[in-house]
């Protein structure tokens, strides 16, 4: 089943935050990131494993309740690279990932 | 290192015709991970394979196969095509054992 993520999308300007929130009805191994920009293929940004941990790429942070089964993807002063499509995917105990409908953020000046 | 390739990158095709799509994944890559994006539905997983073997299915009909060779490449088909079936066809290939998933630029099906 696939993950829930909001909000469908997102306009900011430049050195605004943002938050993306990804949640799963089963019990999750893993949550991943992943950001795509228009015609081009997604790039992975980090995962996240069981205990709820939290990481970081650039200014770009996320976390992960495992009990309740949500991630959260912090965007903090967004610079106009930050623009793109942002997939949650989510891996469970069997290991099928599967990805949420994305979330679409556009960055302005 | 060269990136995960695949062809075509675009391919037009009529309803009822089949289509093969083919995916190199990063040298030394095992597994190799097939998905299906269109517009407001995400990327939906299709296949995993890992060794020649699938590991995993998506929620496809059976029109849609896969198969992974003895260098790692794979190959979807899509037999008796329809309308729905127009999408970004993205093939992703990972390391034995690690989370990261590597995207190619995917091939774009039109079906007409």
């Amino acid at each position: 089943q696939q993950p829930v993520q909001s909000p469908q999308a997102v306009i900011l300007r430049e050195g605004e935050d943002a938050v993306i929130n990804c949640s799963s009805s089963k019990a999750l191994y893993s949550v991943h990131w992943y950001r795509q920009k228009h015609g081009e293929a997604p790039v992975f940004l980090m995962i996240l494993l069981k205990g709820g941990e939290q990481k970081g790429h650039e200014k770009i942070s996320a976390s992960f309740n495992e009990k309740k089964q949500q991630s959260s993807l912090y965007l903090t002063a967004s610079q106009l690279s930050y623009s793109g499509t942002y997939f949650c995917g989510t891996k469970d105990s069997w290991g099928k990932l599967q990805f949420g409908a994305g979330t679409q953020v556009v960055v302005t000046p | 290192k060269a990136g995960v390739t695949q062809t075509p990158r675009y391919l037009i095709k009529t309803r009822g015709q089949q289509v093969t799509l083919s995916c190199s994944p990063i040298s030394g890559h095992r597994s190799v991970s097939w998905y299906q994006q269109t517009p407001g539905q995400g990327l939906q997983f299709l296949f995993e394979y890992f060794s020649e073997t699938q590991r995993n299915k998506g929620n496809f009909p059976g029109r849609f196969s896969g198969r992974q060779f003895s260098n790692s490449r794979s190959e979807m088909n899509v037999s008796t095509l329809e309308l729905g079936d127009s999408a970004l066809y993205l093939c992703a290939s990972s390391l034995v054992f690690q989370e990261t998933q590597y995207f190619g630029p995917g091939t774009r099906l039109l079906v007409l």
